[in-house]
């Protein structure tokens, strides 16, 4: 059973980079089949796609693309997500998750870690 | 890229059938078979309902099914049980990798 675990600081300041690592438990990720992705969920609000990584390969939100960095250490069996520059804006419930169907569909998810935005 | 259009709440009777729409445009939902659904109740992670469309993954109810026209994609729930109360998101492939996901639908069983 494939289990995906979010971690990292739950407040940042403005205009500081937000950090967050996904420990994946119960398989490799590694493994060839599947992308792993960070998505996110603001107060009261709904989905969005921040972006996904197969193997070394990136892919990101258009409209976040110039703040994002997403890698992958497969020694820890992790991967990490990088925002910069964070705003208000960026206030969410950070989900990581396992993607499958060439990256389309999530079908495993984290719990969601809260990141607030505030000085 | 656009957010696609989901209706702000449908509501139900309980053994009632309800349809959620997903509408977006040829670049996303129109041109490719790869929508999703998910479900998420309030305070939990997303569940994954309907992939490529139309498939179920495994262990999700037969209740639970999606089709597409156009550039509208529909979720259709039958027999309507409390449980499946919640709100409810469709996400599409948009080209280049990259995914896109709709507002949200919330669910009420009257």
């Amino acid at each position: 059973q494939l289990q995906l675990q979010e971690s990292g600081p739950g407040l940042v300041k403005p205009s500081e980079t937000l950090s967050l690592t996904c420990t994946v438990s119960g398989g490799s990720i590694g493994s060839t089949t599947y992308y792993w992705g960070w998505i996110r969920q603001p107060p009261g609000k709904g989905l969005e796609w921040i972006g996904s990584i197969y193997r070394e390969a990136t892919y990101y939100n258009p409209s976040l693309k110039s703040r994002v960095a997403i890698s992958v250490d497969t020694s820890k069996n992790q991967f990490s997500l990088k925002l910069s520059s964070v705003t208000a804006a960026d206030t969410a419930v950070y989900y990581c998750g396992k993607l499958v169907v060439g990256g389309t569909s999530c079908d495993d998810w984290g719990q969601g870690t809260l990141v607030t935005v505030s000085s | 890229q656009s957010a696609l259009t989901q209706p702000a709440s449908v509501s139900g009777s309980p053994g009632q059938s309800i349809t959620i729409s997903c509408t977006g445009t040829s670049s996303d939902v129109g041109g490719y078979d790869l929508v999703s659904w998910y479900q998420q109740h309030p305070g939990k992670a997303p569940k994954l309902m309907i992939y490529e469309g139309r498939k179920r993954p495994s262990g999700i109810s037969n209740r639970f099914s999606g089709s597409k026209s156009d550039n509208t994609a529909s979720l259709t729930i039958s027999g309507l049980q409390a449980e499946d109360e919640a709100d409810y998101y469709c996400s599409s492939y948009a080209g280049s990798h990259t995914l896109v996901f709709g507002g949200g639908t919330k669910l009420t069983v009257l």
